[in-house]
């Protein structure tokens, strides 16, 4: 799992409902980001971190919230789920070399 | 704009026979290379990467890819391919400090027998 855990691995939300999705590494790295991967469209970015208490937006943020209070934990937090949001995500970290590390994903589906 | 594109959505190959998977990128600058393999279900994997130096690079499972700067592209390749490489590829592209990797849109890969 490169050193990125996440859970859960599979998850069904009603729209409207909101949840955390969790993201976990234990290589002490800096740098964490979010990505969903979408059918035909590779992965986009959500939001990122440089370090615990930095966070900023990447391509696609709306609809998600994240926080980073320590160096090992990245949760992403969608606020009032929506059919839209079905993805697959998935949590990454890397060192300041810009090749990025994958956990396992969570497929997320909203009805 | 920047972007990433693989040309092929989907590729079937004979088990034994040689695999070119194309990428071309659109950067301002050239940027750091990178091509990730995903196994259905699963993450996704680090393969080989471009940083600087040779432009041929080697990667995992016996795979290469060659960086050529007149033509934005970054193709893998592999001389023989097994079953076990059935899978989706991706090139992706980023900046050197930058948290913002681009990926190309995938290419699955289907190895007949």
């Amino acid at each position: 799992n490169a050193g990125v855990t996440q859970t859960p691995k599979f998850q069904v939300l009603k729209t409207g409902q909101s949840m955390t999705l969790q993201c976990a590494q234990d290589m002490n790295h800096e740098y964490m980001s979010w990505y969903r991967q979408d059918p035909g469209m590779g992965l986009r970015l959500i939001h990122y971190s440089v370090g615990a208490g930095i966070t900023d937006q990447g391509e696609v943020p709306n609809g998600y919230n994240v926080s980073r209070s320590t160096t090992e934990d990245f949760p992403l937090r969608l606020l009032s789920a929506a059919p839209s949001q079905t993805s697959v995500y998935f949590c990454a970290r890397r060192t300041v070399l810009p090749e990025q590390y994958f956990g396992p994903g969570t497929r997320l589906t909203v009805t | 704009a920047q972007s990433v594109t693989q040309p092929d959505i989907h590729i079937t190959v004979s088990e034994g026979a040689s695999l070119e998977l194309r990428c071309n990128y659109s950067y301002g600058a050239t940027p750091y290379l990178f091509w990730y393999v995903q196994s259905p279900g699963q993450g996704l994997q680090l393969l080989l990467k471009y940083f600087s130096g040779d432009t041929l690079v080697q990667g995992i499972k016996g795979f290469e890819a060659e960086f050529k700067r007149s033509q934005s592209s970054f193709n893998l390749r592999k001389p023989s391919v097994h079953w076990s490489d059935a899978a989706e590829y991706f090139c992706a592209v980023a900046l050197y400090n930058n948290n913002d990797m681009r990926f190309g849109a995938g290419t699955r890969l289907t190895v007949k027998p």
